[in-house]
């Protein structure tokens, strides 16, 4: 089974920030890479998939990059309404995993 | 509007069973992949299992293998989880989600969780 590991798993940042968020495979997953933020008492939302597209609606600050094993979430300027918990998931093969999460939170 | 509605959550003794449906409506139900996802209270998400959209195939994550059974009825527009031998550990919110068909992989809809409880 593949394993996902995101770094950090809490991050402290400010209105403005760039951050950039880490999930990293525990073998090559190609770009079958999905991210996903979360708010407090509510779904999940889909931000990006294949790695790097985006998902229809979200905004262009979010940004995916990455291939096989490394892969990063960036936020090119932090807003209000960014701090969540973000997960990566590999949807390359089953049974599909999540990474434990990256909480951003307001510094 | 595209719904995804869970329900059939609640309190059970660990060893009982549960059955967990989700009403999809909005789209094409057939055209689809479904899965089930769970989060435990403060915790991470945990992929439990998939059906294909015509129900041929599925997948199950090791912790629910023999215990949890996916399916659906494309003539209802509705997704199952049958759960038995329940444990303390499957305490969970359960999320019924969409994937596209045809497209790469995500999960691009989610319904609003229904909350399992297990407990003597």
């Amino acid at each position: 089974d593949i394993q996902m590991t995101q770094s950090p798993s809490s991050v402290s940042a400010s209105v403005g920030d760039r951050v950039t968020i880490t999930c990293r495979a525990s073998q090559d997953i190609s770009r079958w890479l999905v991210w996903y933020q979360q708010k407090p008492g509510t779904a999940p939302k889909l931000l990006i998939y294949a790695a790097s597209s985006l998902q229809s609606g979200v905004p262009s600050r979010f940004s995916g990059s990455g291939s096989g094993t490394e892969f990063t979430l960036t936020i090119s300027s932090l807003q209000p309404e960014d701090f969540a918990t973000y997960y990566c998931q590999q949807a390359n093969s089953f049974p599909y995993s999540f990474g434990q999460g990256t909480k951003l939170e307001i510094k | 509007q595209v719904h995804l509605v869970e329900s059939g959550g609640g309190v059970v003794q660990p060893g009982r069973s549960l059955r967990l449906s989700c009403a999809a409506s909005g789209f094409t139900f057939s055209n689809y992949a479904l899965h089930w996802v769970r989060q435990a209270p403060g915790k991470g998400l945990e992929w439990v299992a998939d059906v294909s959209k015509d129900g041929s195939n599925k997948f199950y994550a090791d912790s629910v293998k023999g215990r949890f059974t996916i399916s659906r009825d494309n003539s209802k527009n509705m997704l199952s989880l049958q759960m038995n031998s329940l444990r303390p550990e499957d305490t969970a919110l359960y999320y019924c989600v969409r994937e596209p068909v045809g497209t790469p992989p995500a999960f691009d809809v989610w319904g609003q969780g229904t909350m399992v409880t297990v407990s003597s």
